[in-house]
């Protein structure tokens, strides 16, 4: 069974700053990845995906993540955080043969003026 | 409306209350999913529907009940619930049950057991 795994309970980040976010996955065979993002008092939003290809794929509202396969990883980026980046984000994994995703536990992003 | 729709967005209830929780999907999916999202917990994928058939059930206690009427529609039925079921609970729907199709989610009940 694939698991994910998000190292960082809650980072905070100046505007304008870099942020990234770290997600460890664990799955046998080649894994379907995704990023969410939650807004306080909103559903999950879908930002990006990967199941082939480029393993730099970029997202909406100027996100991009990069699948290492040797090093389990798909983190999350960003060049220039804005205050409405302010949110819950996570990391799920799935598999191709599936349809069930396995989310991690969420880092909080707190950005501060 | 647009997307998908959950009321109540609140819900405060008795361990011996009966409640339902509503979704509804405008989008012309045909799979739906509840979750149960816990503070820094990953989400739990509760129930499945596919085509209106219930398709998954996560090993989720009885006191939890789900009815899918229609493809647009899902309902959580609640009865005798403890206090560790407090949580929000998310519906989700994707065009298929596939994992290629992106899951929209709506915005939850907020549900808080006395």
């Amino acid at each position: 069974a694939q698991s994910v795994t998000q190292p960082d309970i809650h980072i905070t980040v100046s505007e304008g700053a870099s942020l990234e976010l770290r997600c460890n996955y664990s799955y046998g065979a080649t894994p379907y990845l995704f990023w969410y993002v939650q807004s306080p008092g909103q559903g999950l939003q879908l930002l990006l995906k990967y199941f082939s290809g480029d393993t730099l794929v970029q997202g909406i509202k100027g996100f991009e993540a990069e699948f290492k396969r040797s090093q389990s990883s798909f983190n999350l980026r960003k060049p220039s955080v804005h205050w409405s980046d302010a949110a819950e984000y996570f990391c799920a994994v799935g598999a191709s043969n599936d349809y069930k995703l396995s989310f991690g536990a969420g880092t909080t992003v707190t950005v501060r003026a | 409306e647009t997307g998908v729709t959950q009321t109540p967005r609140h819900l405060v209830m008795g361990m011996t209350n009966k409640k339902s929780l509503k979704c509804e999907q405008h989008l012309g999916h045909n799979a739906m999913y509840w979750y149960k999202q816990s503070a820094k917990k990953p989400l739990e994928l509760m129930f499945v529907y596919n085509f209106k058939e219930q398709t998954e059930n996560n090993s989720v206690p009885s006191r939890f009940s789900p009815e899918c009427p229609n493809s647009s529609h899902l309902f959580l039925h609640l009865h005798t619930l403890q206090p560790e079921d407090s949580a929000l609970y998310l519906c989700a729907s994707s065009q298929f049950r596939d994992i290629s199709y992106e899951q929209y989610f709506g915005p939850g009940t907020r549900l808080t057991v006395t």
